[in-house]
C-alpha cells in the first residue's frame, strides 16, 4: 500500500515570497490533515479536511496560509507571503475516516521549509 | 482542551538497557492516547494507541505503554533498547469525534553502545 506522498521535500525561499506544498493521501482515506512542526516542538494541526470540506482550521493563520482539497483527494497548502517564523516542517497525514477519534493517522515524510 | 507534557527533552540509554519515556496528559474525559516515533527525515509512525479496556497496550517494535488514570500518565516502555530505536518519540492525546490530535514536544532518545 502506498503511503502519504508529499512534495517538495525541501524548499528554501526568502521572506515575503510565496510557496506551495502538495500532498497525496493514502487512497480511500477521507480525512486529510496538515501539521506544522517547528524545530524542537511537536506537530501542530493547521487544518483538517473531511473529504473536500474543512472540519477544523482554527489554528491556520488565514491572513497568509490557505489550503484546498479539490475533489476530496490531494491537497495543496500555500503560504503567501512567507515570514521567518514559518520555517518548519510541514507534515501531511491522512486517516480512513477521522470521525470517531480512533483512526490511525498516517504521516507523509514532510516538507522542510526554510525562510531566509 | 486537551494537552500533553513530555518532561524529558533528551534521554540516553545504553543498548540493551530498558527504556521508559514519560507522558502526562490533561483531558476532562477518558482520552485517546497515542505514541508516535519520528526518525530523521521521516514522517511520524504510530507505535501504539489506547482507547479503552486493558490499560497495558502492546505496540510494534517491542514497545508497550501503560495508561494510569490516577496519574494522568501514558508512559512508553521497552525492555531492551536497540541502536535502531534512536529517534524522537511523541505522545499525543485525542478526543472523541473529529480527531484533533494534540502532540507533546517530544523526547529525543539517544542509544549509546
Amino acid at each position: 500500500e502506498a503511503g502519504v506522498a508529499q512534495s517538495p521535500r525541501y524548499k528554501i525561499i526568502e521572506k515575503r515570497q510565496s510557496v506551495a506544498f502538495w500532498c497525496n493521501p493514502i487512497s480511500g482515506h477521507a480525512t486529510l490533515y496538515w501539521y506544522q512542526q517547528i524545530l524542537g516542538q511537536g506537530p501542530k494541526l493547521l487544518i483538517q479536511f473531511q473529504n473536500n470540506g474543512v472540519v477544523d482550521d482554527s489554528q491556520l493563520p488565514k491572513d497568509r496560509f490557505s489550503a484546498e482539497r479539490l475533489k476530496g483527494v490531494d491537497s495543496t497548502l500555500k503560504i503567501q507571503p512567507a515570514k521567518l517564523e514559518d520555517s518548519a516542517v510541514y507534515l501531511c497525514a491522512s486517516s480512513l475516516e477521522g470521525t470517531s477519534g480512533r483512526d490511525t493517522q498516517y504521516f507523509g515524510p514532510g516538507t522542510r521549509l526554510t525562510v531566509l | 482542551a486537551q494537552s500533553v507534557t513530555q518532561p524529558d527533552i533528551h534521554i540516553t540509554v545504553s543498548e540493551g538497557a530498558s527504556l521508559e519515556l514519560r507522558c502526562n496528559y490533561s483531558y476532562g474525559a477518558t482520552p485517546y492516547l497515542f505514541w508516535y516515533v519520528q526518525s530523521p527525515g521521516q514522517g511520524l509512525q504510530l507505535l501504539l494507541k489506547y482507547f479503552s479496556g486493558d490499560t497495558l497496550v502492546q505496540g510494534i517494535k517491542g514497545f508497550e505503554a501503560e495508561f494510569k488514570r490516577s496519574q494522568s500518565s501514558f508512559n512508553l516502555r521497552k525492555p531492551s533498547v536497540h541502536w535502531s530505536d534512536a529517534a524522537e518519540y511523541f505522545c499525543a492525546v485525542g478526543a472523541r469525534g473529529f480527531q484533533k490530535l494534540v502532540f507533546g514536544t517530544g523526547t529525543r532518545l539517544l542509544v549509546s553502545p
